[in-house]
């Protein structure tokens, strides 16, 4: 069975200070990994997706996140955090084969200013 | 403009009543899914499909249930059998083959009265 772990239920990090936010995954076989993001009371938007090749993955807004085989993880990344960063945060996996996403259970990003 | 609508953005039952939620996309997509999601919890499976005229549970059915007589339109049915019916609820698409990154509509979030 698939599983993802966010285990920060919040971050909070000053204005212009890196910023990460973290995921494991338990899938079998080769995962498909995604970072989504929420803002209050709208539906999630696609951050970016890791599905083979280089570990290091660029998405959108300047974030990036770095898979790791070994460690299962699949931390999200930005290195110069802005307030309107500011939001839900929810990683996913799914297997190759699987059509359904796992979520986890979300990291609450707070940037202070 | 393509995308994924949902309505009403925000509903209002009586205990004892059967609403429907609506989720209408124009992106051709093959598959829809429905989530639940509740504070703290992320993002529950509630039924999927892949194909027009099939659907699958996912991990809480009970209490809805969904049609897929169209390939663009996938409501959703909170029956009075759902006991804790408040929250906010996500639909989502995806493409067939593709990578499985899913697009999400703005949801719509159901108060029982």
């Amino acid at each position: 069975a698939q599983s993802v772990a966010q285990p920060e239920d919040q971050v909070n990090v000053a204005e212009g200070n890196p910023l990460t936010v973290k995921c494991t995954y338990s899938v079998s076989g080769n995962p498909y990994l995604f970072w989504y993001v929420q803002y209050p009371n709208r539906g999630l938007q696609f951050l970016l997706k890791y599905i083979t090749g280089d570990n290091l993955v660029k998405g959108s807004y300047g974030f990036e996140a770095e898979f790791n085989k070994s460690q299962t993880s699949f931390h999200l990344k930005k290195p110069s955090a802005l307030v309107s960063d500011s939001a839900l945060y929810f990683c996913a996996a799914r297997e190759g084969s699987a059509r359904q996403l796992t979520f986890g259970s979300g990291t609450q990003l707070t940037v202070l200013p | 403009d393509g995308g994924i609508t949902q309505s009403p953005k925000y509903l209002f039952r009586k205990e004892g009543q059967n609403v429907t939620l609506s989720c209408e996309q124009n992106l051709n997509h093959d598959a829809m899914y429905w989530y639940r999601q509740d504070p703290g919890q992320g993002l529950r499976l509630i039924y999927y499909s892949q194909i027009v005229n099939d659907f699958q549970k996912g991990d809480i059915a009970e209490g809805y249930s969904v049609s897929r007589e169209k390939k663009e339109s996938f409501p959703l049915t909170v029956t009075s059998a759902q006991k804790n019916p408040t929250a906010f609820y996500l639909c989502a698409s995806t493409l067939a083959g593709g990578p499985g990154e899913q697009f999400f509509g703005p949801g719509t979030r159901l108060t029982v009265l």
